[in-house]
């Protein structure tokens, strides 16, 4: 099976702009979809697809694609986005994999 | 609305087994998969894999298979996760997902039921 790969932790400026990445071979096949978990609770999904958020997900979540990378993007980050971020997709078996996860601290 | 609900915390002794449920609603429980994922404490996401809602055939991942049993019970809608033989390392929280496949947009896991914490120890 692939694996997808995050970055294990990264900080934002309450307010500013954050890239959370997920590499894998995988990727360049399939779309990512990315998963929001905060601590004590099942994970959310907030996008899938080329860039599609569920319904009541905020739209500073926007997701992008190239190559063999998916990204998720905050784009003015707030204090209720502090979480864990989980990236998935198909591997080449056609099973699924999730990221390695990124903890997004929010100063 | 569209709701997972998983059964209540678990405790068992090593050696025990533990079975799991999912009861779902608000959609057609048959016509989307149904996914299982492993969170150990303080660890990631780990797909188990699913059982199709439809056929009842289950795909277990690697590291999966043998002790691990997905199962159906359509009359009511649920899911379970059947654990045989528990180890120490089988501490963690389930979450059963439903599993979306659309065209153009790939699959995805939502909703997913609140959890259940499963720990072994003697």
């Amino acid at each position: 099976s692939s694996e997808l790969t995050q970055d294990p932790a990264v900080s934002v400026a309450l307010g500013q702009t954050v890239r959370i990445t997920c590499q894998g071979d995988s990727l360049r096949s399939y779309y990512a979809s990315w998963y929001q978990q905060k601590p004590g609770q099942a994970p959310i999904l907030v996008i899938y697809g080329k860039n599609n958020r569920p319904s009541g997900i905020p739209d500073r979540f926007s997701g992008s694609s190239s190559g063999n990378t998916a990204s998720l993007t905050i784009t003015g980050a707030q204090a209720e986005d502090e979480a864990d971020y989980y990236c998935n997709s198909r591997d080449s078996s056609g099973n699924y994999v999730f990221g390695t996860g990124t903890k997004v601290t929010v100063l | 609305q569209v709701q997972l609900v998983q059964s209540g915390s678990e405790l068992r002794k090593p050696g025990a087994s533990v079975k799991v449920s999912c009861k779902a609603s608000g959609y057609t429980f048959t016509n989307y998969g149904m996914n299982w994922v492993r969170q150990a404490p303080g660890q990631g996401l780990e797909w188990m894999g699913w059982i199709n809602t439809n056929t009842g055939n289950p795909t277990y991942a690697q590291g999966f298979t043998g002790r691990f049993v997905f199962s159906l019970d359509t009359s009511v809608s649920t899911a379970y996760l059947q654990i045989s033989s528990l180890k120490a390392e089988d501490t963690a929280v389930y979450y059963c997902a439903r599993r979306r496949s659309v065209a153009g947009t790939g699959d995805y896991f939502d909703p997913w039921g609140q959890g259940t914490p499963v720990t072994v120890s003697s």
